[in-house]
């Protein structure tokens, strides 16, 4: 597709149950970022891969939170064990790398989680 | 550690005032950096970025910003805004020696018409 594409844009869980939230990125992007936006919280960053890199995970906010990119490609953030304070808009953006310097990120829509 | 700062987080002028929204960051190694823009209701886009060169770059919609390496800043600014310029921005930076791009905690702006 021309942009990043994420799935659901909607997700409303009961609180304990796991979630999977998707990333479709730009294709040829080698980076994929995932972020989380709350209100009145900004952009929180949580993981990035680039390339066959190990992933930086230093923003993942707790052990019930994961991440994996499957061949170079799509992207799945999984949080287990939801808990209220999860629930915000979590955003994907990919770019590219040209001699480690990244170029412009694209985001994609978001998937707003709602944690009852 | 790597972090970018902005100061105001909530703007409020009339339409035809002129802006200036602030940003510093603190960073090793190479340094780029953005503005984004989130519209009402719309996903993040670029609005202008730095990676080497002028330190005053242009954007889109008439928006500029100014890279001062001394100051470690990268401040936002239009000469006069409009009432559709009313949305969040973020300042935002890349170290070369991380990759990561980390965001500041954004700013609202609300234009009166």
């Amino acid at each position: 597709g021309a942009g990043v594409s994420q799935s659901p844009s909607n997700k409303v869980t009961e609180k304990g149950k796991d979630v999977e939230l998707r990333c479709d990125p730009i294709s040829g992007h080698t980076a994929l970022y995932w972020y989380r936006q709350s209100l009145g919280q900004g952009l929180e960053f949580l993981i990035y891969f680039q390339g066959n890199s190990a992933p930086d995970k230093s923003g993942l906010p707790s052990d019930r939170f994961s991440a994996e990119r499957t061949g170079g490609s799509v992207s799945t953030l999984t949080i287990q064990r939801t808990q209220q304070e999860d629930s915000a808009v979590y955003l994907c953006a990919s770019s590219k790398v040209v001699s480690r310097n990244t170029g412009e990120l694209f985001f994609g829509e978001g998937s707003r989680l709602t944690v009852l | 550690a790597q972090s970018v700062s902005q100061h105001n987080h909530h703007v409020i002028l009339s339409e035809a005032a002129s802006l200036e929204l602030g940003c510093n960051y603190s960073y090793g190694g190479t340094v780029n950096l953005f503005w984004y823009v989130q519209y009402p209701g719309q996903h993040l886009q670029l609005l202008l970025k730095y990676f080497s060169g002028d330190p005053l770059v242009k954007g889109i919609k008439g928006f500029e910003a100014e890279f001062i390496k001394s100051k470690f800043s990268f401040n936002l600014r239009k000469p006069s805004v409009q009432w559709s310029d009313t949305a969040e921005y973020f300042c935002a930076g890349i170290s070369s020696n991380t990759g990561k791009l980390i965001f500041g905690q954004g700013t609202t702006l609300q234009v009166k018409p």
